[in-house]
């Protein structure tokens, strides 16, 4: 079975500009997590959904935003943005409301 | 909103020795899962707790939940070098979608 697959790996933006990352679940897995992780803050929540619809929503600003399609893969776009985006953001997915998390290898975003 | 707390941040061991990481919640859990990230990879699932004052040991780890079901160890007995890495317990609240992470325990074992 494959893995979680995430798009791009790495990037490089510069400060205003906005980015999309993508991320393909495991097969069958209809939940979605979106994490960033960076140095000081460890692993943060930004947004989980199941069957296109988001049921959670960390303590991001509206910059932060994401959607699930119907085959389960889903993006989250930030906009405008900040050098503080700088970090890995990691994608995990799971069969349906508790268990164990399979992470992506993650989008590691810099910021100049 | 709920709040994991992990202790200690850091800790450096001779091979051998052994490793504890203590973490707990602000409010109460339904479960709590541990994580482990090894440098430069994604964390990846180690075990799932449940039930209030549950034990759970695989081979060198030992896991437990506490009575209250706020709080939860991990021990690695007799390190070994492949244990290096951040260690990250997540827990979540009844009727919660969401995982929270405490900030992990980085272990660092010298040989």
């Amino acid at each position: 079975k494959a893995g979680v697959t995430q798009t791009p790996r790495y990037l490089i933006k510069t400060r205003g500009q906005q980015v999309t990352l993508s991320c393909s679940p495991i097969s069958g897995h209809r939940s979605v997590s979106w994490y960033q992780q960076t140095p000081g803050q460890g692993l943060q929540f930004l947004f989980e959904y199941f069957s296109e619809t988001q049921r959670n929503k960390g303590n991001f600003p509206g910059r932060f935003s994401g959607r699930q399609f119907s085959n389960s893969r889903s993006e989250m776009n930030v906009s405008t943005l900040e050098l503080g985006d700088s970090a890995l953001y990691l994608c995990a997915s799971s069969p349906g409301n508790t268990g164990e998390l399979f992470f992506g290898e993650g989008s590691r975003l810099t910021v100049l | 909103g709920q709040q994991v707390m992990q202790i200690p941040q850091y800790q450096h061991v001779q091979e051998g020795e052994d490793f504890t990481t203590y973490c707990n919640s602000s409010t109460t859990l339904s479960n709590i899962q541990w994580y482990k990230q090894r440098p430069g990879g994604h964390p990846v699932f180690l075990i799932q707790l449940v039930k209030s004052g549950e034990v759970k040991k695989q081979k060198r780890l030992t896991f437990q939940f506490g009575e209250a079901k706020k709080n939860s160890s991990l021990h690695i007995t007799a390190t070994q070098t492949t244990d290096v890495g951040t260690y990250f317990c997540a827990g979540q609240r009844a009727g919660s979608y969401q995982l929270t992470f405490g900030k992990g325990t980085k272990l660092s074992v010298i040989p």
